[in-house]
């Protein structure tokens, strides 16, 4: 079974623009979160969907957005770039069971932003 | 709130040495616990988790990890060393129900010398 695939994997953009990133997840996996990690705040959450809805939000600016399609690929979206925003961002799929109870989450190589 | 503590940042080792990396959290139910590691410009590569049942559990590349609830803590062991472990660890909580938000600690980066 194929992983999570992020797209693309590099990324330069300079101050002021706005960026979109795209993540495939695990075949049959319903649920897609997103995290930003960057050396000096680390792995930060920055929000989860499932069934194309969030389900859950970080603590981010809003900025930064996402949705999820109905084949529970997802993108995130930064508009108007600061230095600050340069970081690696993952995407991570889980199936996400109805049970509620927290699932394995698997994630992605990541996309490496850049912003100049 | 949940929180993760991972009290060592970097941890240098020689090769087929033992390995503890520690981990603690902070969590008022049963937690969800999960150990990842990360190689540079790589993403996340689960090792092992824990959810319910015995708490030593076994995980991928040789490693395991113990639940103590009396201690809130659930540490990395490796009986012996790898070169190719070096990278870094993360330790990470479930956040709550509902959700399958993982709240991290800060990682300890390992380094092993031949």
């Amino acid at each position: 079974k194929a992983g999570v695939t992020q797209t693309p994997r590099y990324l330069i953009k300079t101050r002021g623009q706005q960026v979109t990133l795209s993540c495939s997840p695990i075949s049959g996996h319903r649920s897609v979160s997103w995290y930003q990690q960057t050396p000096g705040q680390g792995l930060q959450f920055l929000f989860e969907y499932f069934s194309e809805t969030q389900r859950n939000k970080g603590n981010f600016p809003g900025r930064f957005s996402g949705r999820q399609f109905s084949n529970s690929r997802s993108e995130m979206n930064v508009s108007t770039l600061e230095l600050g925003d340069s970081a690696l961002y993952l995407c991570a799929s889980s199936f996400s069971s109805f049970s509620g109870d927290t699932d394995t989450q698997y994630f992605g190589p990541g996309t490496r932003l850049t912003v100049l | 709130a949940q929180s993760v503590t991972q009290p060592d940042i970097h941890i240098t080792v020689s090769e087929g040495a033992s390995l503890e990396l520690r981990c603690n959290y902070s969590y008022g139910a049963t937690p969800y616990l999960f150990w990842y590691v990360q190689s540079p410009g790589q993403g996340l590569q689960l090792l092992l988790k824990y959810f319910s049942g015995d708490t030593l559990v076994q995980g991928i590349k040789g490693f395991e990890a113990e639940f103590k609830r009396s201690q809130s803590s659930f540490n990395l062991r490796k009986p012996s060393v790898h070169w190719s472990d070096a990278a870094e660890y993360f330790c990470a909580v479930g956040a709550s129900y509902n959700t399958d938000k993982l709240i991290f600690g800060t990682g300890t980066r390992l380094q092993v010398f031949p």
